[in-house]
């Protein structure tokens, strides 16, 4: 079956730095996808990951072990507008559909 | 990016009624996706398309249907909509290429009474 899982929700303060994990299960990997989305509006992209390694884009860097089917989002420097919920999403193999997780609702706090 | 529009972005209706939610995109992109999203479930696929006419089922397509008739357009359709399809709707596309995102419109928020 297929099944990425999330953190529901996490709490962390303005300024620091937090790390959302999500782990899947998958019939077929063609990359990991990491969005974010402000409630009421669409997905946004963030970071792709297809080989194991880490990611930087600014504040952002996103990590993918295939092995451990495992990655995490990385965001340094928090700020009050990163609060959003973060989707974590795998490309299956065959025409490109993302699998989502349930999605981390992170609150950063002042 | 692909310029990806939805409408309506807000719909209510009745128990029963046809409904029609359209996407478009600007960018002559093959691949379109429809979803919905529910509280803590995420977005869940109901169907794609890799072309014209091509319609592909994904994770949840029973009571939806959809139509391509041309590039730019892929519609999704509630033959008969019940109060537990009331959901956020998304539409996407993703760029060419083997590692592009795919990218959403703002979506359609549908209530069923």
């Amino acid at each position: 079956g297929q099944n990425i899982d999330q953190p529901t929700e996490m709490t962390a303060t303005e300024g620091a730095i937090v790390q959302i994990n999500c782990t899947y299960q998958t019939s077929g990997f063609n990359g990991l996808f990491w969005y974010q989305q402000h409630a009421g509006e669409a997905p946004t992209f963030l970071s792709y990951n297809v080989l194991d390694g880490l990611e930087e884009k600014g504040r952002f860097s996103s990590f993918l072990s295939r092995s451990k089917g495992y990655s995490y989002l990385l965001l340094k420097e928090l700020q009050m507008k990163d609060s959003a919920s973060y989707l974590c999403a795998v490309r299956d193999e065959q025409g490109g559909k993302l699998i989502f997780g349930q999605g981390t609702e992170l609150s950063v706090k002042p | 990016d692909a310029d990806v529009t939805q409408t309506p972005r807000n719909r209510i209706t009745k128990t029963g009624k046809r409904i029609m939610l359209e996407c478009s995109q600007t960018k002559g992109h093959d691949r379109m996706y429809w979803y919905r999203q529910d509280p803590g479930l995420g977005l869940r696929l109901i169907y794609y398309s890799f072309d014209v006419k091509d319609i592909n089922k994904g994770e949840i397509s029973d009571g939806y249907s959809v139509s391509r008739q041309a590039q730019a357009k892929f519609s999704l359709s509630l033959e008969s909509a019940i109060p537990n399809q009331t959901a956020l709707y998304f539409c996407a596309t993703p760029d060419r290429g083997s590692n592009q995102p795919q990218h959403f419109g703002d979506g359609t928020r549908l209530s069923i009474l």
